[in-house]
């Protein structure tokens, strides 16, 4: 059975930086075709793909949010991590990550998602 | 950049043919995936690869995309299928979703 969990603080402060954990199971992050994508959804908006980390550690991200964003990943205790920089209240969100599985060099998509962790952004 | 556009709400009678379409620049030419998100919950992915259903959602859940256009339609739309519904497609190794659509079964 394949799960995934995010964890992380429920408020930070302008400016700061935000680090949320994945952990998952039930699938290895170093099987070829293998990704971790994070995603996340202000109150009441849509979704929005913040970035993804593949099985060889190659990382792909939103253009918007790039210079803001790092993502990576701890093979060997199926974790993935996002750091986003200079956090501002507008990043206030459900935060998900979900496993976005390749299959023949044709991207299935998030297969499988976490149960989102709320972020409130607020001095 | 390069957008997905979805109707914002959708309407059907419970026993009727849902439709909800996506829209995009050639987006025929790129691999469409639909998910489903009610109030509270994750998402959960309807379709995969324009057509494809994961193992555990209904046949009633289909998909199509050429042209311009992928469209998601619900065949004997139920009451607990209410809910957004989200398109998402691949462009340069990004992945985009639509604004979503809030299907209501009345």
């Amino acid at each position: 059975q394949v799960t995934l969990r995010e964890s992380g603080p429920a408020l930070v402060k302008p400016t700061q930086t935000l680090t949320l954990t994945c952990t998952f199971s039930g699938f290895s992050l170093s099987t070829t075709g293998m990704c971790v994508s994070w995603i996340r959804q202000p109150p009441g908006k849509a979704l929005e793909w913040l970035g993804l980390i593949d099985w060889d550690g190659d990382t792909f991200y939103s253009p918007s949010l790039k210079p803001r964003l790092g993502i990576s990943k701890d093979t060997s205790n199926n974790q993935v991590l996002l750091r986003m920089t200079n956090m501002d209240p507008v990043d206030t969100a459900t935060y998900f990550c979900a496993r976005s599985p390749i299959v023949g060099a044709i991207p299935d998509g998030m297969d499988v998602w976490g149960q989102g962790t709320t972020v409130t952004v607020s001095s | 950049s390069y957008d997905l556009t979805q109707p914002p709400s959708v309407s059907v009678s419970p026993g009727q043919t849902a439709s909800i379409t996506c829209s995009g620049d050639k987006l025929g030419e790129k691999y469409v995936c639909w998910y489903q998100q009610k109030p509270g919950q994750s998402p959960v992915q309807v379709i995969y690869q324009d057509n494809h259903r994961p193992s555990g959602i209904p046949e009633r859940f289909s998909g199509s995309n050429s042209g311009n256009t992928a469209t998601l339609t619900i065949s004997g739309t139920q009451t607990l299928d209410e809910a957004d519904y989200y398109c998402q497609a691949w462009d340069s190794n990004t992945a985009l979703f639509g604004g979503g659509t809030k299907l209501t079964v009345l």
